[in-house]
């Protein structure tokens, strides 16, 4: 069936470095999204791409529809960026449905 | 941003029982949708909903799931009768367009006992 692979499902990283996340498809999706889960449970809209790249401070995505995937990168991690990241693929023929990827655990250690 | 409301935040039922979850979308979203997490689990699509119509649904949207959101209150998820498997997180969320960003609401937690 259509999935979301995403990488890694555990990151750790000192702050004030980065790493990236990444997401593959195994079909062309339309658009991605990416979140993050606050201590409430709550997903946090991060950034929303039907093509391209997007920067909001230290984050930044790319989408790339026909090469299937996405990638989020954090640069200058803070502990505060600790959280599970997720991203989800809209996708769907009669309405836009997310398929969303397992998950990241991003730890970020002084 | 946008916030959606979802209430209760918490329902234990017997199985067998009727439950009604609720969600109140951003304010001038037109499409609405349910998704489901089971523990360690993906997220995973149930159901979207648009002008008072379902557009599509998944194979977890059993028969005896129904959506509706009358007189443009809240969005709702009933499931009647209830059964063990439906404990789950259930996650309401809203966007404007076809095609666009989602906003989710907090989830409601249902354990079905």
């Amino acid at each position: 069936g259509d999935q979301v692979e995403q990488s890694p499902s555990a990151l750790s990283l000192h702050e004030g470095t980065g790493s990236a996340l990444r997401c593959n498809f195994t079909t062309t999706m339309r658009a991605v999204q990416w979140f993050r889960k606050n201590s409430r449970g709550s997903l946090i809209n991060l950034f929303y791409l039907a093509s391209g790249t997007k920067e909001n401070g230290r984050l930044k995505s790319a989408f790339d529809s026909k090469e299937r995937y996405s990638t989020l990168h954090i640069r200058d991690a803070q502990l505060e960026d600790s959280g599970t990241y997720f991203c989800a693929a809209e996708y769907g023929s009669s309405g836009n449905k997310l398929i969303f990827g397992i998950g990241t655990l991003l730890s970020v250690k002084p | 941003g946008p916030k959606v409301l979802q209430i209760p935040s918490h329902q234990i039922i017997d199985m067998g029982q009727m439950v009604t979850l609720n969600c109140d979308p951003v304010s001038n979203h037109l499409y609405f949708y349910w998704y489901k997490q089971i523990l360690g689990q993906q997220m995973e699509f149930l159901v979207n909903f648009y002008n008072g119509k379902v557009m599509e649904k998944s194979k977890l949207f059993k028969d005896q799931f129904s959506v509706e959101r009358p007189d443009g209150s809240y969005f709702t998820l009933k499931i009647q009768p209830t059964a063990l498997e439906d404990s789950a997180v259930y996650f309401c969320a809203s966007s404007l367009g076809l095609g666009g960003e989602q906003y989710f609401g907090p989830g409601t937690r249902l354990t079905v006992l």
